[in-house]
C-alpha cells in the first residue's frame, strides 16, 4: 500500500547528542512536512518542502534542520536535543495544486531525551 | 499564536447519539478545512474536508459545517459508534498563500456503549 513511513517508531537519545528521524513516502507527493506534537497540544508545523524548496516556520528553533535528498525521503535532524524536544514527531505529505488537498501522515516517531 | 482553536478538550456521547465537535479559526485567509482522527500511538488519519466555497460537506455518518462569517466549523457524527472514540483534530490551510496545514489542539471523543 502506498503510504508514509517513519523510522524509527521510538527513539531514545541523550541530551545534546544529535539525532536524525527519517520519513519516506510512496505517494510521490511533492510536499513533505515535519510536525512536532507534545502531549495535549496541537501538532506544530516545524517546516515543509515544496519539491526542493525548503520553507521554515518563523518560530522553529535553529536546533531543528531538515534534508530532502529526493522526492521519497525527508529527514529531521535535531542537532543538540534538549529535554524540551521530547515529543512525537509526525511526517506528512500532500500534493497541493494537483488535486490532492489533504495531508497524509506517517505513524510518528516518539522521541525521548534522557 | 494559535490560529485554529478547539476549545473542548473532551466530549462524551452515548452510542447512537450525535457527536458535535467544534473548531474556531482566526486567519481569514484560510480557505480549506479538514478534520483528522487520531488513535493513540498512531498518526492522524484524514476524515473529511470542506472548501470555503461550501458551507456543508457530507460523507456517510460524518458532516462538516462551515460558517465563514463566524470563522467556525463543526463536525457532526451521526450515529456515534464506540469505534469513533479517538482524538479529533481540526486543521486549516490557506491554499492561495502556501502549503501549510495548521492544527487545533484536538478534542478527545469517547462514545459510551
Amino acid at each position: 500500500d502506498a503510504m508514509v513511513i517513519q523510522n524509527p517508531r521510538y527513539q531514545v537519545t541523550q541530551f545534546g547528542k544529535p539525532v536524525t528521524l527519517s520519513c519516506s513516502q510512496t505517494l510521490n507527493h511533492n510536499v513533505m512536512y515535519w510536525y512536532q506534537q507534545k502531549s495535549s497540544q496541537a501538532p506544530k508545523l516545524l517546516f515543509h518542502y515544496y519539491d526542493k524548496d525548503f520553507n521554515n516556520e518563523a518560530d522553529t528553533p535553529d536546533n531543528f534542520q531538515s534534508r530532502r535528498p529526493n522526492t521519497s525521503f525527508c529527514f529531521l535532524d535535531i542537532r543538540s536535543p534538549g529535554l524540551g524536544d521530547a515529543a512525537m514527531y509526525l511526517c506528512a505529505t500532500s500534493a497541493r495544486f494537483t488535486g490532492v488537498t489533504e495531508a497524509f501522515f506517517g505513524q510518528g516517531t516518539r522521541l525521548t531525551v534522557v | 499564536d494559535q490560529q485554529v482553536k478547539q476549545n473542548s478538550p473532551s466530549l462524551s456521547v452515548q452510542e447512537g447519539r450525535i457527536s458535535i465537535l467544534n473548531c474556531d479559526y482566526t486567519n481569514s485567509m484560510f480557505d480549506y478545512f479538514l478534520w483528522y482522527k487520531k488513535y493513540p500511538a498512531e498518526g492522524p488519519t484524514f476524515l473529511i474536508s470542506i472548501s470555503s466555497i461550501k458551507d456543508k460537506n457530507e460523507d456517510g455518518r460524518f458532516t462538516v459545517f462551515l460558517n465563514k462569517s463566524a470563522k467556525h466549523l463543526s463536525l457532526h457524527i451521526v450515529p456515534s459508534q464506540p469505534g469513533d472514540s479517538a482524538v479529533y483534530f481540526c486543521a486549516a490551510s490557506a491554499g492561495r498563500t502556501g502549503n501549510q496545514f495548521y492544527f487545533g489542539t484536538g478534542t478527545s471523543l469517547t462514545v459510551i456503549p
